[in-house]
């Protein structure tokens, strides 16, 4: 079983469509994230969430939203997607953040905008 | 504002050859650390990671870091890497309450067989 498993894999859309990653960790966790890795691997925090609750936003755009309806799911909806978008977003999870825990990655998923 | 620097962005290495990549941190109090391994096309998963104790700690497939705590420093080592060590490697810090890790820019190694 996957431990945090992330649809779809591969995403290749137009500019200005919208899109959404869906994620999903089924290992109790009690916080989430989706981190950016873009094209020189550099890899940036986007938003993290405990319990559902929003507690990290990196200055990311409002384009970018974050929903968690459970705290074993957060997806994540791009509005009006632009170049710059493209990137490979990571899912991830961890026991608890506030305790700094290992973190538990996605397979990612390859966003390209066209 | 707390950051992690990891000094080589590519490192080529023939196989066999001993492997030291650098980090350091930037926090003032007790952090826990972390390296992580990404191998081509996949995610990233840990290595291996620091949060008390004896500072010399040691993970996955022969690599081992030890913490300085004077140095700020969390350096990952090898003595013998294999051409599938070939990946992109990453250290991260945390902290109680943080929110969130934080992570290098990442060191390319590339392993020549």
């Amino acid at each position: 079983d996957t431990a945090v498993s992330q649809t779809p894999k591969y995403l290749v859309t137009q500019m200005g469509n919208d899109k959404s990653i869906k994620c999903e960790q089924n290992l109790g966790h009690d916080t989430m994230y989706w981190y950016k890795q873009d094209s020189k691997k550099f890899l940036k925090i986007m938003f993290s969430y405990n319990n559902k609750e929003l507690i990290i936003n990196e200055t990311v755009p409002n384009r970018f939203s974050p929903k968690s309806p459970d705290k074993a799911h957060l997806n994540l909806h791009i509005n009006s997607l632009e170049l710059g978008d493209s990137a490979v977003y990571f899912c991830a999870s961890s026991q608890s953040v506030y305790s700094g825990n290992t973190i538990y990655f996605g397979e990612g998923s390859w966003l390209t905008v066209v | 504002a707390q950051s992690v620097s990891q000094h080589n962005h590519h490192v080529i290495l023939s196989e066999a050859a001993s492997l030291e990549l650098g980090c350091n941190y930037s926090y003032g109090g007790t952090v826990n650390l972390f390296w992580y391994v990404q191998y081509p096309g996949q995610h990233l998963q840990l290595l291996l990671k620091y949060f008390s104790g004896d500072p010399l700690v040691k993970g996955i497939k022969g690599f081992e870091a030890e913490f300085i705590k004077s140095k700020f420093s969390f350096n990952l080592r090898k003595p013998s890497v294999q051409w599938s060590d070939t990946a992109e490697y990453f250290c991260a810090m945390t902290y109680t309450n943080a929110g969130k890790s934080t992570f290098g820019d990442g060191t390319t190694l590339t392993v020549k067989p």
